[in-house]
């Protein structure tokens, strides 16, 4: 079992639509979350983090986390063609290791 | 903003050859993260460095090496290329405590020819 396991995808929605992405990881101790965006080719793109169980609201971009589910979404709202992307979960697995382990990325793409 | 910087961009080398990526974090951050990025595939965590000391050593070949430098500057040498090395190298930098948001620079597409 992968330490952040996310589905591949592809998630297909329509244009103006809610996005939501998942993501389970499989250490009870991480404390730290993070949701990067990455285009084909590029480097990926820190949009959202999240710390606490709850929500997170950053425009049209929603976190949630849920520790005692070990689980942890991404809903866009108001889906945009260019939100089409591959979306890369990412958790801090040991408390003082520095490091991110990335789930391997959700492929969404919006439809026009 | 000022965001991390990596050098070359793009880089091209024969098998058994010898390569160094460089990487220049944030101003002020103190940590810097080497991924490997291969295509189709997520992020590979390879080396971290803390203050210039290493911190953290995930899949990273023992030909490969790595450190940090007095100005928080990052290094990866390569050595005994495989066409398998062929990959996206990112370089990411944060600062303060684990856990904190990492950033990730435009990366360094190597090919082994």
């Amino acid at each position: 079992q992968k330490e952040v396991e996310q589905n591949s995808g592809p998630l297909s929605v329509p244009e103006g639509a809610i996005a939501s992405l998942n993501c389970t990881y499989s250490d009870r101790g991480s404390q730290s979350f993070f949701w990067y965006r990455q285009y084909s080719g590029k480097s990926p793109e820190l949009i959202m983090s999240i710390y606490s169980n709850g929500d997170k609201e950053d425009g049209r971009f929603t976190a949630q986390l849920n520790k005692a589910s070990q689980y942890v979404s991404l809903l866009i709202r108001d889906s945009q063609p260019s939100d089409s992307a591959t979306y890369l979960c990412a958790v801090n697995i040991d408390t003082g290791r520095r490091a991110l382990t990335f789930g391997s990325g959700t492929r969404l793409q919006v439809q026009p | 903003a000022a965001g991390v910087i990596q050098s070359p961009r793009h880089l091209i080398k024969e098998k058994r050859e010898t390569a160094t990526l460089k990487c220049y974090p944030i101003p002020r951050h103190d940590t810097v993260y080497w991924y490997q990025q291969g295509p189709g595939q997520d992020p590979q965590f390879l080396i971290s460095f803390y203050e210039k000391m290493q911190s953290d050593k995930g899949s990273i070949p023992d030909r490969f090496s790595a450190q940090q430098f007095s100005d928080y500057h990052s290094e990866l040498n390569m050595s005994s290329l495989e066409l398998g090395d062929s990959a996206l190298y990112f370089c990411a930098s944060s600062s303060g405590s684990s856990g904190t948001e990492a950033f990730f620079g435009q990366g360094t597409r190597l090919t082994v020819v």
